[in-house]
């Protein structure tokens, strides 16, 4: 089980490029969920996916777009970067209506806006 | 406005202490509350997980404390290691139908040989 893996590791885009940063699951989960962690905030959630098919806005989802393409995927688009999107990003998984709907992180991608 | 506060923001120990770190909270409706360990570069990894019922909870040397009429918990590790050098991030759960995170800013703690 290689748990929540995400791609890239780390990139650096000029302001006004586009990228996709790509997450993906192997438990089995239902929901899933991109956040941002900048210094001396707590993370934030960017967008989530409830469920395959569904999409919401989280608290700060300017600039990006999002995309569940199966239950496995949830990628994260910004289509034309800003230096403010320099940030630590987390996709997150979690099954839905457990327990302690215990959510399980990648280990993220630095992005880095010039 | 939901809020989670830790304290404190930095603590550097001598490897075999102890220490303690605190979390205050004013999330509602309350769900359960977490305590994320996130090593440098990585993702945050759960420690603990405890709800409105359970007041204490350990997972090895890490012991949570919630006390949900004061809305504060304490995270507690003993007998500390190098490899406890990280930080620690309450987060608490709102029950808003979906299950809404709030995290703290974290506690960076140095464990010093």
């Amino acid at each position: 089980n290689a748990g929540v893996t995400q791609t890239p590791k780390f990139q650096v885009l000029k302001t006004g490029q586009s990228m996709t940063l790509q997450c993906a699951q192997d438990m089995n989960h239902n929901s899933m969920y991109w956040y941002r962690q900048d210094p001396g905030m707590g993370l934030r959630l960017i967008y989530y996916s409830a469920s395959e098919g569904t999409t919401d806005k989280g608290e700060v989802p300017n600039g990006y777009n999002v995309s569940r393409l199966n239950k496995r995927e949830f990628s994260l688009r910004l289509e034309s970067a800003a230096p403010s999107q320099t940030s630590v990003y987390f996709c997150a998984s979690t099954q839905a209506g457990s327990t302690y709907n215990e959510q399980f992180f990648g280990p993220g991608t630095r992005l880095t806006v010039l | 406005k939901n809020q989670v506060e830790q304290s404190p923001q930095s603590l550097i120990i001598l490897e075999g202490k102890n220490c303690t770190l605190q979390c205050n909270y004013t999330v509602s409706p309350f769900s359960n509350l977490r305590w994320y360990k996130q090593d440098t570069g990585r993702g945050p990894v759960s420690l603990t997980i405890m709800t409105f019922s359970e007041n204490t909870k350990s997972n090895g040397r890490y012991t949570a404390t919630l006390d949900a009429d004061t809305k504060q918990s304490s995270l507690h590790i003993t007998a500390s290691q190098l490899s406890d050098s990280a930080s620690y991030i309450c987060v608490v759960s709102a029950n808003t139908g979906f299950q809404k995170l709030v995290f703290g800013t974290g506690t960076r703690l140095l464990v010093s040989p």
